[in-house]
């Protein structure tokens, strides 16, 4: 049972405008969640991630929002770029040392110029 | 973050042959690296945690005999996939754990098995 979710495997939009990219998650005792972003045959590298004290984290053009009641986070990625074409994986963790990620599928961003 | 290296970044293999695939954390010390597997257009799957020093922990379903993990110091942690077959081929990623929670990856090791 997948325990984090992408349910939206591909995601197209042009250059300029927002991406938005969601996570679901079924497990409530996660408490930290991370984004990263996979080119073919890379690993993935880190985006950017969130506590789950918080509901919003910025780092330039890229925000991830938290609802914890909800189980979702997004990433926001304005204004979107060619070159944020790849795939967006969300990960989950429980914060206590030695703690895997657990990755969701991911979802393809293609940005159009 | 960590800086991390793996190689090989591709490798072809025969059937029944073993492969080994090394980890390196090249600026960071890293007690906990973390395996994954990743097949064609699926998540990254949990393979197996290894601590420095001890015994890797595996992910229920994988076998700890095929795919062997040793993890002698803290910059090297290595993945030998034994006896090797086709349906082994898939893409295979480290990561290594800084602080709690977050993990910086190699850039994977494609694997083929022939």
């Amino acid at each position: 049972d997948q325990q984090v979710k992408q349910n939206s495997p591909s995601l197209s939009v042009q250059e300029g405008r927002i991406s938005i990219l969601n996570c679901d998650y079924t497990n409530s005792m996660f408490d930290y969640f991370l984004w990263y972003k996979k080119y073919p045959a890379e690993g993935p590298t880190f985006l950017i991630s969130i506590s789950s004290i918080k509901d919003k984290n910025e780092d330039g053009r890229f925000t991830v929002f938290l609802n914890k009641s909800a189980k979702h986070l997004s990433l926001h990625i304005v204004p979107s770029q060619p070159g944020d074409s790849a795939v967006y994986f969300c990960a989950a963790s429980f914060y206590q040392a030695g703690t895997a990620l657990i990755f969701g599928k991911g979802t393809t961003l293609s940005v159009s110029s | 973050g960590a800086v991390v290296s793996q190689h090989p970044s591709r490798v072809i293999c025969k059937s029944g042959t073993s492969v080994k695939i090394e980890c390196r954390s090249l600026d960071f010390q890293a007690t906990t690296m973390f395996w994954y597997r990743q097949f064609p257009k699926q998540s990254l799957m949990l393979m197996a945690t290894s601590n420095e020093g001890s015994k890797a922990t595996y992910e229920q379903g994988v076998e700890k005999d095929k795919f062997l993990i040793n993890h002698a110091s803290l910059t090297l942690s290595t993945l030998t996939v034994t006896s090797a077959h086709p349906e082994d081929s898939s893409f295979y990623i480290c990561g290594v754990l800084s602080g709690n929670t977050e993990a910086f990856f190699g850039q994977g090791t494609r694997l083929t098995v022939v």
